[in-house]
């Protein structure tokens, strides 16, 4: 069974700064995908960003960008230039790539970002 | 604007009542997962279904908990009876999987969950 741990319950940046959170994951398998979801307390989940574990290539989608470090299951999420809004949960996720395998992510416990103005 | 809908937002409910949650996954989607949500646990996969067949629900207490989707556009997650330990927000994702090799063509999108409250 897939595990993903985040070992900072909660981080906190000043407005306009960068912030990095870690995740690592444990799986026996090749091909899979590595997600960060953030929900605000609005508890909506909403996805950030994805990675695909055969792509060498760091995902990024505007300020926030992944150090996806495969032979050591490292997952982190860099934001930059922080805003207000970006304060939240942030869960790091792994799902297994398809085929006969299922669907359903596996989450770590979360970390809990602060954005001080 | 596609989204999952689910109902109700929040329910407060006694020790012992039947609680039924309520999922509209997006039209066309084929899959619907239900998580929950704790402090304690984080989020877990209760159940998971494909093509209204439930595939995967050994995160589901079977003697309270059950999960079916009488339709494509519903999907009902059911408590029966209701305990504190249930408490919790409850999760429906759905997404879409096709082809031969059954590739997830769009990740899973969430609604906004139910807050359930046993007292």
């Amino acid at each position: 069974a897939q595990t993903v741990t985040q070992s900072q319950p909660e981080m906190s940046v000043q407005e306009a700064e960068t912030v990095t959170l870690s995740c690592t994951y444990d799986t026996s398998e090749s091909d899979y995908y590595l997600f960060w979801y953030k929900q605000p307390p609005s508890r909506q989940m909403i996805l950030v960003i994805r990675q695909e574990a055969y792509k060498q290539q760091n995902a990024t989608e505007n300020r926030f960008s992944v150090n996806f470090q495969k032979a050591a299951k490292s997952f982190s999420l860099k934001i930059s230039d922080s805003q207000l809004g970006d304060a939240a949960m942030y869960f790091c996720a792994y799902r297994s790539a398809g085929g006969a395998g299922s669907y359903q992510l596996t989450f770590g416990k979360g970390t809990k970002l602060s954005v001080i103005p | 604007d596609a989204r999952v809908t689910q109902t109700p937002r929040h329910k407060v409910t006694e020790m012992g009542q039947e609680v039924t949650m309520r999922c509209q996954p997006i039209l066309g989607h084929n899959t619907v997962f239900w998580y929950r949500q704790t402090m304690m646990q984080g989020l877990e996969l209760l159940a998971y279904f494909r093509n209204r067949a439930p595939l995967d629900d050994s995160g589901m207490p079977k003697d309270r908990f059950s999960a079916e989707m009488p339709d494509a556009t519903l999907a009902t997650l059911k408590i029966q009876p209701s305990e504190p330990r249930d408490s919790a927000v409850y999760f429906c994702a759905s997404g879409l999987v096709r082809g031969v090799r059954g590739s997830m063509n769009t990740e899973a999108f969430f609604g906004q969950g139910t807050r359930l409250t046993v007292v």
